[in-house]
């Protein structure tokens, strides 16, 4: 099946720096989700996003939905060390079934 | 308190066996998932239902069967016919109306000894 191309595949930073990951596709897509993923659990559902060049925050997490359609973006600001995990990227065009990247793993040192 | 439950957390299963993972929710959703995890690997989808008593092959469902005779409970059995099962698993679901938008359960490792 097909699978989105996230990059970078791992990142490790300092605490207080900023984030920024991205997700691509060869298709288009009508939504954009971001997943967290803590070791051994499941995945935690961060920014939805369903309309080409939208932009939306929460917290110090920012996402946005790429003008093209093809693509998306997720930035973390002032990182703290609970930030540590796999970051998902997952797409949909008008299916109730999702097409997942496969993963960013962050780590954070203090 | 509302939300996806998967048991158990960890299973494990001789080589040649049959396996029930369980997954309830509580969230009054229609559709649920179930997606397989590899190390360092995205998901992949087994199987997918969005109604009772009604389900959909996914990307890798061979080896695998699930049931969905209640609107809350969508089973996976690891037949023996898997021949690599030894994985992490995830259940997941949606609002009828917000189908893309999942909720995922803690998952269920199974490692076939």
């Amino acid at each position: 099946g097909q699978q989105l191309n996230q990059s970078p595949q791992s990142m490790f930073i300092q605490e207080g720096e900023d984030v920024s990951m991205n997700c691509t596709s060869s298709s288009i897509f009508n939504t954009w989700l971001w997943y967290k993923q803590d070791p051994g659990e499941g995945p935690v559902l961060l920014i939805a996003l369903y309309k080409a060049g939208e932009l939306t925050s929460n917290g110090r997490l920012t996402a946005q939905f790429g003008i093209t359609r093809k693509d998306s973006f997720l930035n973390i600001s002032a990182s703290i060390p609970s930030d540590v995990g796999i970051y998902f990227c997952a797409g949909a065009y008008n299916t109730d079934k999702l097409i997942f990247g496969t993963g960013t793993r962050l780590q954070v040192f203090p | 308190d509302g939300g996806i439950t998967q048991s158990p957390k960890y299973l494990f299963r001789k080589e040649g066996q049959n396996v029930t993972l369980s997954c309830e929710q509580n969230l009054n959703h229609d559709a649920m998932y179930w997606y397989r995890q590899d190390p360092g690997q995205g998901l992949r989808l087994i199987y997918y239902s969005q109604i009772v008593n009604d389900f959909q092959k996914g990307d890798i469902a061979e080896g695998y069967s699930v049931s969905r005779e209640k609107k809350e409970s969508f089973p996976l059995t690891v037949t023996s016919a898997q021949k690599n099962p030894t994985a992490f698993y995830l259940c997941a679901s949606t609002l009828a109306g917000d189908q893309e938008t999942q909720y995922f359960g803690p998952g269920t490792r199974l490692l076939v000894l």
